[in-house]
């Protein structure tokens, strides 16, 4: 059974620092993708990483995937604070769908 | 535009009672998907859709139901079996294997 766990799962940060978010995932895929949520609302695909060593960025944030250590990270660099949400990695992508991690609640504090 | 189109965005819910969510998709995708989000939770598939008049059930299908008609088209049952229903319900659809899933804009469905 595929499991996706994120860390941390809550991260209450100031403006301006950097930080990073982390997704493990239990079983080999070289397909990785990370949402953004906003409260009551719906989600919203941020990257899509297909191969090991892919880096995607956008903005003041940046993606990785190294499919051997089975490991991606989301970097928020000199972060604002409207890019508080709830940020979703998720594994998968087949004809079966995505299998998601509990997400990681970002507030960003002036 | 094309997109996912949820309905209604809030729904309430007798105990006993059926009720249906509406999710329609104009963008030729051939995949349709169903998942809930309980809070501080992520999300959970409930049925996907691969081909019309074809689905499979996810992690937690019990209590619920699906249809797949028409292609643009993948409605949900929340039946009376299905005990605790209160939370988020997400539809989403995809195109081709291994690219992103689109996200409709969510029902919320509540006990009363």
């Amino acid at each position: 059974e595929l499991k996706v766990e994120q860390n941390p799962l809550f991260l209450s940060m100031q403006e301006g620092k950097n930080y990073t978010i982390y997704c493990n995932y239990s079983t080999t895929s070289d397909r990785l993708y990370w949402y953004r949520q906003d409260p009551g609302k719906s989600l919203e695909s941020l990257f899509v990483l297909l191969s090991n060593g892919a880096v995607k960025q956008e903005g003041r944030l940046m993606a990785s995937l190294d499919t051997k250590a089975r490991l991606s990270t989301l970097h928020i660099t000199a972060a604002v604070h409207d890019l508080s949400a709830t940020y979703f990695c998720a594994v998968g992508g087949g004809a079966d769908g995505l299998t998601f991690g509990k997400g990681t609640h970002l507030i960003i504090q002036p | 535009d094309g997109g996912i189109t949820q309905s209604p965005k809030y729904l309430f819910r007798k105990e006993g009672q059926n009720v249906t969510l509406s999710c329609e998709q104009n963008l030729n995708h051939d995949a349709m998907y169903w998942y809930r989000q309980d809070p501080g939770q992520g999300l959970r598939l409930i049925y996907y859709s691969q081909i019309v008049n074809d689905f499979q059930k996810g992690d937690i299908a019990e209590g619920y139901s699906v249809s797949r008609e028409k292609k643009e088209s993948f409605p949900l049952t929340v039946t009376s079996a299905q005990k605790n229903p209160t939370a988020f319900y997400l539809c989403a659809s995809k195109g081709r294997v291994y690219t992103e899933a689109f996200f409709g804009q969510g029902t919320r469905l509540t006990v009363v």
